[in-house]
């Protein structure tokens, strides 16, 4: 079975500071992609970033990046120079090649203070 | 400009009616989804469809049906059965349904009176 486990179910963090969102799953997969979603008051899901498996260079866009150590499980959100755009929840999520559905995580509430 | 569309964003339904959700893509894309997401919760699978005429049951089917006549759409009917329907339900759909990216739809809000 596949799971993916978000630990904290809230954050803050203070305008132009960085917070690190953590994300942890398990597959015995050995192709699967992880993505991070935001969903901000509107509801309205918007992907933030995606990583490949086989890749070993983290994925980056803009002010986000992650921090993927397969080994471990591990699959972290880094937000630098916090917005208070970036108020939103966010989930953490598993995409195996050989299944047709993605696994989410509870999420994580991230409120950006100014 | 390309996108999905859910319709209606709020809709109210008194208890024992059947009621349909509209989810509508014009992405081009195979499969579809369809999720339930209860307050300060995570989403959880109803149903998918990786192909028109064919669908598959989620995590939580009970109470719900789907029909895939055509590629752009997929609706939900939330029936009598489903016990707790008030949620907030989203659509979503995926160029590759092996595991790949989903983009979402905008939701709709439905409450039970």
């Amino acid at each position: 079975a596949q799971t993916v486990t978000q630990s904290q179910p809230e954050m803050s963090v203070q305008e132009a500071e960085t917070v690190t969102l953590s994300c942890t799953y398990d597959t015995s997969e050995n192709n699967y992609y992880l993505f991070w979603y935001k969903q901000p008051p509107s509801r309205q899901m918007i992907l933030v970033i995606r990583q490949e498996a086989y890749k070993q260079q983290n994925a980056t866009e803009n002010r986000f990046s992650v921090n993927f150590q397969k080994a471990a499980k591990s699959f972290s959100l880094k937000i630098s120079d916090s917005q208070l755009g970036d108020t939103a929840m966010y989930f953490c999520a598993l995409g195996a090649y050989n299944t047709d559905k993605l696994i989410f995580g509870t999420g994580t509430r991230l409120q950006v203070f100014p | 400009d390309g996108g999905i569309t859910q319709s209606p964003k709020y809709l109210f339904r008194k208890e024992g009616q059947n009621v349909t959700l509209s989810c509508e893509q014009n992405l081009n894309h195979d499969a579809m989804y369809w999720y339930r997401q209860d307050p300060g919760q995570g989403l959880r699978l109803i149903y998918y469809s990786q192909i028109v005429n064919d669908f598959q049951k989620g995590d939580i089917a009970e109470g719900y049906s789907v029909s895939r006549e055509k590629k752009e759409s997929f609706p939900l009917t939330v029936t009598s059965a489903q016990k707790n329907p008030t949620a907030f339900y989203l659509c979503a759909s995926s160029i590759i349904p092996l595991g790949n990216e989903q983009f979402f739809g905008p939701g709709t809000r439905l409450t039970v009176l």
